[in-house]
């Protein structure tokens, strides 16, 4: 199977910061991507890992270790407008398709 | 910034009915692809399309969907006879090229398509 796991709600206090973990299964998958999507809108790409280690983007951050199957995104200097859900999501090795983990819903508080 | 777009936003169909989703890719885009996400659920992959041909489809994909490139700008997802499992938000996507190679899926806002 290709499981994506991911926790369904965090909730975390504006300025401080969240790290949103995914694990997956090692086998059949090339990388991973994380998106941001809101509330009935379309998913917008944040970051691509491929290889392991951390990518930053300026508040976000991605990381992936893939003996591990595991994941983070890190989101610093948290804005209220960071609430929204995160969708880990893995792209299979043969061919093009993306599957996506059922995203974890964070709110940020005042 | 370009994006994809899609229309209608709603659609509203009786069971049974065909219905007929529209897409309009990035256009220096050359892959495309439909997910749909039931209220609540996961995104899940339908089917991609590279070079004018379905490249994966997924097992929700059956016989009664097909898609469509009938012009250099529209992808189109026909439902032949919709059931009320169908009901869900339907998004087309596009990339530049193959997402191994570091380039990520850009999403239209979808179309939420309801049965009845």
């Amino acid at each position: 199977g290709q499981n994506i796991d991911q926790p369904t709600e965090m909730t975390a206090t504006e300025g401080a910061i969240v790290q949103i973990n995914c694990t997956y299964q090692t086998s059949g998958f090339n990388g991973l991507f994380w998106y941001q999507q809101h509330a009935g809108e379309a998913p917008t790409f944040l970051s691509y890992n491929v290889l392991d280690g951390l990518e930053e983007k300026g508040r976000f951050s991605s990381f992936l270790s893939r003996s591990k199957g595991y994941s983070y995104l890190l989101l610093k200097e948290l804005q209220m407008k960071d609430s929204a859900s995160y969708l880990c999501v893995g792209l299979k090795a043969a061919g093009n398709k993306l599957t996506f983990g059922g995203g974890t819903r964070v709110l940020v508080k005042p | 910034e370009p994006e994809v777009t899609q229309t209608p936003s709603h659609q509203v169909t009786q069971m049974g009915q065909e219905v007929i989703l529209r897409c309009v890719p990035i256009s220096n885009h050359l892959y495309f692809y439909w997910y749909r996400q039931i209220l609540g659920q996961k995104v899940e992959f339908l089917v991609s399309f590279y070079n004018n041909e379905i490249s994966e489809k997924s097992e929700i994909f059956d016989d009664q969907f097909s898609v469509e490139r009938p012009d250099g700008s529209n992808f189109t997802l026909k439902i032949r006879s919709t059931k009320l499992e169908d009901s869900a938000m339907y998004f087309c996507a596009s990339s530049k090229e193959d997402p191994r190679a570091n380039s990520p899926l850009h999403f239209g806002n979808g179309t939420r398509l309801t049965v009845t």
